[in-house]
């Protein structure tokens, strides 16, 4: 069974700060997500990785992923307020899996002015 | 920009009765998913479906679920006696192909009394 393990489940932070959260998960995989979720909204796709070694950026977030270690990292870089929100990794079950992602239990972010 | 709607935006029943939760994807999307979201807790894959057929379930989607396309442009879910358990966010999602971005709805919350 495909266990995904986020850490710190909650964070709170100072604006400028920098943090990581990590992602770690069971079994063999090489596509994971990152996405975002605002109280009582939808989630927003931030970032899919697909490969051993990718890293993407977007603004004050960059993601990568370590297959052979089976981590993911979400590092915020001069955090703003606006960050503020919960951050979840997912993981895809594997080949021809249709997106049967199985998801962390997500990052609560609170970022403070 | 393309998005996922879903109806009804939340929708509070009694237990027992059936609940169809409405969705429209992303209008070139082949593949369509429902996930759910207790409340405060991490988010569950219910059903992928592609070319007119399931994909893949969760042991959540048990025989109280169903999955359909009836016109080629909605995609519903239903659950035929709603339980207290049920009582969640429910996601729609839709993709273009397997392995690439997942788009989500906003959610139809869902209160069984």
């Amino acid at each position: 069974e495909l266990k995904v393990e986020q850490n710190p489940l909650f964070l709170s932070m100072q604006e400028g700060k920098n943090y990581t959260i990590y992602c770690n998960y069971s079994t063999t995989s090489d596509r994971l997500y990152w996405y975002r979720q605002d109280p009582g909204k939808s989630l927003e796709s931030l970032f899919v990785l697909l490969s051993n070694g990718a890293v993407k950026q977007e603004g004050r977030l960059m993601a990568s992923l370590d297959t052979k270690a089976r981590l993911s990292t979400l590092h915020i870089t001069a955090a703003v307020h606006d960050l503020s929100a919960t951050y979840f990794c997912a993981v895809d079950m594997g080949e021809d899996s249709n997106y049967q992602l199985i998801w962390g239990a997500g990052t609560k972010l609170i970022i403070k002015p | 920009e393309p998005e996922v709607t879903q109806t009804p935006s939340h929708q509070v029943t009694q237990m027992g009765q059936e609940v169809i939760l409405r969705c429209v994807p992303i209008s070139n999307h082949l593949y369509f998913y429902w996930y759910r979201q207790i409340l405060g807790q991490k988010v569950e894959f219910l059903v992928s479906f592609y070319n007119n057929e399931i994909s893949e379930k969760s042991e959540i989607f048990d025989d109280q679920f169903s999955v359909e396309r009836p016109d080629g442009s909605n995609f519903t879910l239903k659950i035929r006696s709603t339980k207290l358990e049920d009582s969640a966010m429910y996601f729609c999602a839709s993709s273009s192909t397997s392995g690439r971005e997942l788009f989500f709805g906003e959610g139809s919350r869902l209160t069984v009394l």
